[in-house]
């Protein structure tokens, strides 16, 4: 049963940077292609960027200048980095795995990650 | 950017009727397009994917179709735990997108 858990601070000032990190466990992080995606409240999903096993990484264009997503397979952990947040970055945030066919079966229980000004 | 949209945003349906829920894409493709069911509290849940391939344990009473910009869940004989929000996606390429949802209640 593969599970996935976020962990990381649920308050950032504005102007600093989320860092978020999702543990997996039940299977290995290799051949796997691991995302974030968030969903401010009452609102829809945005897929923020995603990372395979081999540290190749995908952004969002909306988001790219300010993310980085990293992967640590010795920890079976990936990593959220968004920088100069804003309130509009306060969501519910996600990680979730998929293969090559980028659909997700597997998702975390979300973290709420809220900007304080 | 493919611009997925949802209609209607939201469709009020009695138990045991059945409930049709469209997605439109700005562009055209077929096949790799997923449908999620996200409850209050709750991360989505993988309905369907390839447009119409059931995910493992989702009941035959859910059913995907179309292609080229016009997309379909259909779900049959609603039960009192399909009443939730559904959301549909595609990753036919960068960045995948998702529509902004369709709320499903009860009449």
């Amino acid at each position: 049963q593969v599970q996935l858990q976020e962990s990381g601070p649920g308050l950032v000032k504005s102007s600093e940077t989320l860092s978020l990190t999702c543990t997996v466990s039940g299977d290995s992080l290799i051949n796997y292609y691991w995302s974030w995606i968030r969903q401010p409240a009452g609102q829809g999903l945005e897929w923020i960027g995603r990372v395979h096993s081999n540290g190749d990484t995908k952004y969002n264009p909306s988001l790219k200048s300010r993310v980085t997503i990293s992967i640590d397979t010795s920890k079976n952990q990936f990593s959220l980095k968004l920088r100069s947040v804003t309130a509009a970055d306060t969501a519910v945030y996600y990680c979730a795995r998929s293969s090559a066919s980028y659909y997700f079966l597997y998702w975390s229980q979300g973290t709420l990650v809220t900007v304080s000004s | 950017e493919i611009v997925m949209t949802q209609s209607p945003a939201t469709l009020s349906v009695s138990p045991g009727e059945s409930a049709t829920l469209s997605c439109r894409a700005s562009q055209s493709f077929t096949y790799y397009l997923a449908w999620y069911q996200q409850k209050p509290g709750q991360a989505p849940r993988l309905l369907i994917y390839g447009t119409s391939t059931r995910a493992t344990g989702i009941p035959a009473r859910f059913s995907g179709s179309g292609s080229g910009t016009e997309f379909t869940l259909t779900i049959s004989g609603l039960q009192s735990e399909d009443f939730a929000t559904y959301y549909c996606q595609h990753y036919i390429n960068w960045p995948l997108t998702f529509g902004q949802g369709t709320k499903l209640e009860i009449k």
